[in-house]
């Protein structure tokens, strides 16, 4: 079954400290793979994608995400939060050639001052 | 490039009553998509369009749902004889080969049903 876990519903952190979100997927195919951010009542904006070549890839924001085949993971870091980053954030598989997305049930970020 | 839009952003409607919402892609962008996010959860997958073509849609998109990309600009999503657990939040994003197949998401167009 192709799904996407994201075990935290809640993560709350200081100002300052740094961030990760956990993603793990299961996908038949080659996976192409999506960080988005949604603040309350808006659509989706999009933080980082991969599809293949570094594992590493740099999004906006200051936002980076590591792709880890072997653990079926895109966990999305950031080194220092800063108070606007507080917003909810989905992990999101599809295929390379366009077609449904898979979505996460999302992590809610708090930060506190 | 002025982005996904949609409209109405908000609608309140009383249950049985038809309701349709409309989304404009980015400009050449040739697939379409349509997902329902209810509070509290991601984004599930409702229908998308290649061009005018419908080429997948989810079973979550019962009989009273019906969805049309009749030039293979805009699409329009209409729901008909709403029940109350329609209310959710309607997301239309585009993508194309150009862009990477990445999707592109509007602001949304929130449903209340009464």
């Amino acid at each position: 079954a192709q799904s996407v876990t994201q075990p935290d519903i809640h993560i709350t952190v200081s100002e300052g400290a740094s961030l990760e979100l956990r993603c793990n997927y299961s996908y038949g195919a080659t996976p192409y793979l999506f960080w988005y951010v949604q603040s309350p009542g808006q659509g989706l904006q999009l933080l980082l994608k991969y599809f293949s070549g570094d594992t590493l890839v740099q999004g906006i924001k200051g936002f980076e995400a590591e792709f880890k085949r072997s653990q079926s993971s895109f966990n999305l870091r950031k080194p220092s939060v800063h108070w606007s980053d507080a917003a909810e954030y989905f992990c999101a598989v599809g295929p390379y050639q366009g077609g449904k997305l898979i979505f996460g049930q999302g992590t809610e970020l708090s930060v506190k001052p | 490039d002025t982005g996904v839009s949609q409209d109405p952003r908000h609608k309140i409607t009383k249950r049985g009553q038809n309701v349709t919402f409309r989304c404009d892609p980015i400009s050449e962008h040739n697939r379409l998509y349509w997902y329902r996010q209810t509070l509290g959860q991601g984004p599930e997958f409702l229908t998308y369009f290649q061009n005018e073509a419908q080429l997948e849609k989810s079973r979550l998109l019962s009989d009273r749902f019906s969805a049309e990309r009749p030039k293979g600009s805009f699409s329009t999503l209409e729901i008909q004889r709403t029940e109350q657990g329609d209310s959710a939040m309607y997301l239309c994003a585009s993508s194309s080969r150009q862009a990477s197949e990445t999707q592109y998401f509007g602001p949304g167009t929130r449903l209340l049903v009464l």
